[in-house]
Parts: C-alpha cells; structure tokens; sequence
C-alpha cells in the first residue's frame, strides 16, 4: 500500500488549493478514504472522509463548506478542494486509507502535503 | 460533536516501565476506538482498534481496553522504539475525533 499525497503549497488567507493522493498497491475502490491534518508541533486533527463509491462524504465542522472532498476511482486519487482558505488551516495533510469501505479507523497513512496559509 | 481528552498529555518513563495512558470520550463510542503511535516527521501507524484488537505486526506488549467513554492503552515493558506520541481516535459518529496526544519522553 502506497498513498502520495501532493499541491501543497504557501497560499494567502482566502485563497484556494487543491491536494491529491496517488494510491497504489490496493483496489482503492474497495475503500473509504480521509484526510487527517495536522498544524506544526501540534496534534492531529481528523478533516474529511469519503465512502468507497464517493456517495457520501463527511466533514469537520471547522472546515465544513470551505473544503470538498472527491475521489477518482479509475485514477487512483483522492482529492481534498480546499477555499476560503485560512491561517488556522496551516498544516501537514495526510491522505489516509480506511479498513472498510464505510468507514472506520485509518490502517494506512501517506506522508503527507504541507499547506501553509499566509500573506 | 464528540470530544476525546487524554492523559497525561506528557509521561516520563523508561524502558522496562509499564506505562498507561487513558482516553475518555465526551459521550458513549462502544467500543469504536483506534491507537495510534506516531514518531517526529512520520505518519501515524495504527496499533489498535475497537479498543481491543491488536492491529497486524504491532507487538503483543501493547494493550488496549475499554468501553463506553473510558479507554487505555497499556505498554506492558517499554521499549526503546515505544518513544513516541500516542493518539486515541473515536470512530463511532461523525466527525470522527482525535484526542489531543500523550507524548513519552525518557526520564
């Protein structure tokens, strides 16, 4: 199980930013996915999870509305659509594989993306 | 929304101690809770989940049990690879949530 994670990037407050998570060694279409993040020195904080068939997707309430999560299951990936960006968004950002496809707790987890949100 | 909160957040130990670390939910998860053990500039790694199981290739030294809102997690002889922070997870309603973390330092 491979997952890469990328488009992390130094944005201004209000700005937007896409990641992606290039998944390999497993039938991604078999899983739910999340996204995880965690800000410089601090703990992790749980973000998105989408179900195997992309139907239902799941937020925190603190970035509910801003971000979209969205899957290409014939591509591999995971995408995490990131607006109205701000400074508390700051952090590294995994990508995560679920054990089932529903959801449940992250067995395998990327190295993950660094967003910085900053003027 | 759940709430997740550890303790202690900081344990000072050595290698050979028995250590435990608690996690105490806002409301009832069952048993809808996962471990996690990450180390500086790595991704976190599942040690155990539905409070209990054991995740494949972790060492029998660690422990977990729990139910409702009380968990821990219990290292049964620390090693040196066990330096590191642990984060509970609950994974029965959305939006899942972390506690915020127990970090083991040696004394």
């Amino acid at each position: 199980v491979q997952l890469v994670e990328s488009g992390g990037l130094v944005v201004p407050p209000g700005g937007s930013l896409r990641l992606s998570c290039a998944a390999s060694g497993f039938k991604i279409d078999d899983y739910a996915m999340h996204w995880v993040r965690q800000p410089p020195g601090k703990g992790l904080e749980w973000v998105s999870l989408i179900t195997w068939d992309g139907v239902s997707t799941y937020y925190a309430d603190s970035v509910k509305g801003r971000f979209t999560i969205s899957r290409d299951n014939n591509k591999h990936s995971l995408f995490l659509q990131m607006n109205s960006l701000r400074s508390e968004d700051t952090a590294l950002y995994y990508c995560a594989k679920d054990v089932s496809g529903s959801g449940g707790m992250a067995d395998y987890w990327g190295q993950g993306t660094l967003v910085t949100v900053s003027s | 929304d759940i709430q997740m909160t550890q303790s202690p957040s900081t344990l000072s130990t050595s290698v050979g101690d028995r250590v435990t670390i608690t996690c105490r939910a806002s409301q009832s998860i069952s048993t809808w809770l996962a471990w996690y053990q990450q180390k500086p500039g790595k991704a976190p790694k599942l040690l155990i989940y539905e409070a209990s199981t054991l995740h494949s290739g972790v060492p029998s030294r660690f422990s977990g049990s729990g139910s409702g809102t009380q968990f821990t997690l219990t290292i049964s002889s620390l090693q040196p690879d066990d330096f590191a922070t642990y984060y509970c997870q609950q994974y029965n309603s959305f939006p899942y949530s972390f506690g915020q973390g127990t970090k083991l330092e040696i004394k």
